[in-house]
């Protein structure tokens, strides 16, 4: 699986828009960008995930480079309660072989500061 | 829909004791997923399993650890004899297989063998 590139920490203001990037120039045509996070003392959490069109859900937007070698996981309007810590994962297609591993590294702290 | 549940949440024991954490993975899901996280090692995977079958146990440190599924809505690790630097928080995970990488964690056993 691709390795992944994500700056250690980062400040947003609350209400603000957090913009988190994170490179991936090695992906592959068949690897997802996978976003989870963590709150301190609890479990990771999916985010979202998208193959290469940008994709939103009710947490965040995913905005993939057209070269797929990096993403942005966009929270339009931060809160205090999205301070945590965000993994960003490349992970190969889900399918019939797909065995379901995923390798997180340090991600990326999120402070929002009121 | 009740998620992963943990137990213990929270364990202490001496050096050399047996430790069992336990998992009960969200009703349906086929995958099952054994993590560690430490500060110094981050979040890591220990094993996997697909419908109850140890898929990759690569992660597991030694032969002190073991890790079964006898059904689908259960799951134990187990650390025989335990060391202190076995000391971490310690998640499961369930998926539907198929279905992205969508994992879901459970809330964590910290785990603090002295």
């Amino acid at each position: 699986d691709a390795k992944t590139t994500q700056p250690p920490s980062m400040d947003c203001a609350e209400g603000r828009a957090a913009n988190l990037p994170c490179n991936h120039s090695t992906i592959s045509g068949n690897e997802y960008v996978y976003w989870y996070r963590q709150i301190h003392s609890q479990g990771p959490q999916y985010i979202i995930h998208g193959l290469k069109n940008n994709e939103t859900n009710e947490m965040a937007s995913l905005i993939i480079t057209e070269d797929r070698k990096s993403s942005t996981l966009i929270l339009p309007h931060a809160t205090l309660r999205d301070t945590a810590v965000y993994y960003c994962i490349v992970r190969a297609s889900h399918g019939s072989s797909n065995t379901g591993k995923l390798i997180f590294g340090q991600g990326t702290t999120l402070q929002v500061k009121p | 829909d009740a998620g992963v549940i943990q137990s213990p949440r929270h364990e202490v024991t001496e050096m050399g004791q047996e430790v069992t954490l336990r998992c009960k993975p969200i009703s349906g899901h086929n995958s099952l997923f054994w993590y560690r996280q430490t500060m110094m090692r981050g979040l890591e995977l220990l094993i996997y399993f697909n419908n109850n079958v140890p898929i990759d146990d690569s992660g597991m440190p030694e032969d002190r650890f073991s890790a079964k599924m006898p059904n689908a809505s259960f799951s134990t690790l187990k650390i025989q004899p335990s060391e202190p630097r076995d000391s971490a928080v310690y998640f499961c995970a369930s998926r539907l297989s198929g279905f992205a990488e969508t994992q879901y964690f459970g809330p964590g056993t910290r785990l603090l063998v002295l």
